[in-house]
């Protein structure tokens, strides 16, 4: 059974940029999660999808967006990049979208915004 | 509003010596609780969660934790460390009014003296 994987491991990008980060759920599962965990910082929740729609979104603004396709795989995508998105980006699957449901995280992909 | 508080940044315990994580929370309702555990490099890791019934709950590793409801509190307990727990620890919690996102502690990193 595969895990959840991200890709990629790193990435650099210049303010102003957009950044597409991919998430691979392990299989069987529908819902995917994403997080933002800043340096010295507990994960944020960024927002979560269920079956290819947005099920739930944290206090991020709208140039942070996301997709999830009919494999239930997933991407984040952000705009307009600034410095205090630099951050390890968490990705996190689940059969389900209720609390009982435990998410499995993949490694993460480390953004730096310069 | 929801929010978790681990009130130590760090902790430092020998190796073999019994460890105590700190986690309190605000919620008006019994949450559903969690411990994770994220090591360089690697994803985050369930330890144990807490949904109802017994407040003293087992985990993975040798870990336990124990919900007191008259505090506030899901601290985690292990009777002897090893080396290999050094690691940081998160404690989250997920609350049915907001679709059981997870909100995290800030992390106490544990740091093993041999």
């Amino acid at each position: 059974e595969t895990g959840v994987t991200q890709s990629p491991t790193h990435l650099i990008k210049t303010r102003g940029q957009q950044v597409t980060l991919r998430c691979s759920s392990q299989s069987g599962h529908n819902t995917v999660s994403w997080y933002q965990q800043a340096l010295g910082q507990g994960p944020q929740f960024i927002f979560q999808y269920y079956r290819e729609e947005e099920n739930g979104r944290g206090n991020f603004p709208p140039r942070f967006s996301g997709l999830q396709f009919p494999n239930y795989s997933s991407e984040l995508n952000v705009n307009a990049l600034e410095l205090d998105d630099s951050a390890l980006y968490l990705c996190a699957s689940s059969l389900g979208t209720g609390g009982t449901y435990e998410q499995y995280f993949g490694p993460g992909t480390r953004l730096t915004v310069t | 509003a929801q929010s978790v508080t681990q009130p130590d940044i760090h902790i430092t315990v020998s190796e073999g010596a019994s460890l105590e994580l700190r986690c309190n929370y605000s919620y008006g309702a019994t949450p559903y609780l969690f411990w994770y555990v994220q090591s360089p490099g690697q994803g985050l890791q369930l330890l144990l969660k807490y949904f109802s019934g017994d407040t003293l709950v087992q985990g993975i590793k040798g870990f336990e934790a124990e919900f007191k409801r008259s505090q506030s509190s899901f601290n985690l307990r292990k009777p002897s460390v090893h080396w290999s727990d050094a690691a940081e620890y998160f404690c989250a919690v997920g609350a049915m009014d907001s679709n059981y996102q997870l909100i995290w502690g800030a992390g106490t990193k544990l740091i093993i003296k041999p």
